[in-house]
């Protein structure tokens, strides 16, 4: 079966830096998403990696290593603003998307 | 990035009645759209798949015909919940490609309450 497995919940201090990790089981792979999602609100898109590496954008950056199915988002410098549930999605060989159950992000002051 | 609207943002209907949403890409043709429902402090679950002018794919366990969802046009998608209970309410959340390679922009969301 397609699996996607990703911590259920963080802490982290404003100001420093927290890792999300997220590991998956696919038919076949087509790229890897990473969303952001206040409570209460729509996903918002994060990043996309289909090749392995790293992609840094801005405080945000998120890795692939795709022979170990393996993907972590990165974030630096937190802010209050930060805390949310973030998703990891895969699409799979038929492009669909796959969805972790998300973590939930607290940051503490 | 790309906007897609979702209408209306909340609704509060009667039990027995139907309700219906919209989702609209604005500035990009959608050849895929998706809805999700998400209960309080879950994570998104897919209800049903549509392509541009064919019948929508449901997930397993999902009603076709309580909700029903037509995607007559490159830039709409309708979800109907017929006969609303109040276990539908939920958070209906609707996503929209334009390709089968890229990502899918999220509408702001629909918030159902069936009282």
């Amino acid at each position: 079966g397609q699996n996607i497995d990703q911590p259920t919940e963080m802490t982290a201090t404003e100001g420093a830096i927290v890792q999300i990790n997220c590991t998956y089981q696919t038919s076949g792979f087509n790229g890897l998403f990473w969303y952001q999602q206040h409570a209460g609100e729509a996903p918002t898109f994060l990043s996309y990696n289909v090749l392995d590496g790293l992609e840094e954008k801005g405080r945000f950056s998120s890795f692939l290593s795709r022979s170990k199915g393996y993907s972590y988002l990165l974030l630096k410098e937190l802010q209050m603003k930060d805390s949310a549930s973030y998703l990891c999605a895969v699409m799979d060989s038929n492009y669909q998307l796959i969805w972790g159950a998300g973590t939930k992000l607290i940051i503490k002051p | 990035g790309a906007v897609v609207s979702q209408h209306p943002s909340w609704v509060i209907c009667k039990s027995g009645t139907s309700v219906k949403i919209e989702c609209r890409s604005l500035d990009f043709q959608a050849t895929t759209m998706f809805w999700y429902r998400q209960f309080p402090k879950q994570s998104l679950m897919l209800m049903a798949t549509s392509n541009e002018g064919s019948k929508a794919t449901y997930e397993q366990g999902v009603e076709k015909d309580k909700f029903l969802i037509n995607h007559a046009s490159l830039t709409l998608s309708t979800l109907t919940v017929t006969s609303a209970h109040p276990e539908d309410s939920s958070f209906y959340i609707c996503s929209a490609r334009a390709g089968t390679d890229t990502e899918a922009f999220f509408g702001q969301g629909t918030r159902l309450t069936v009282v």
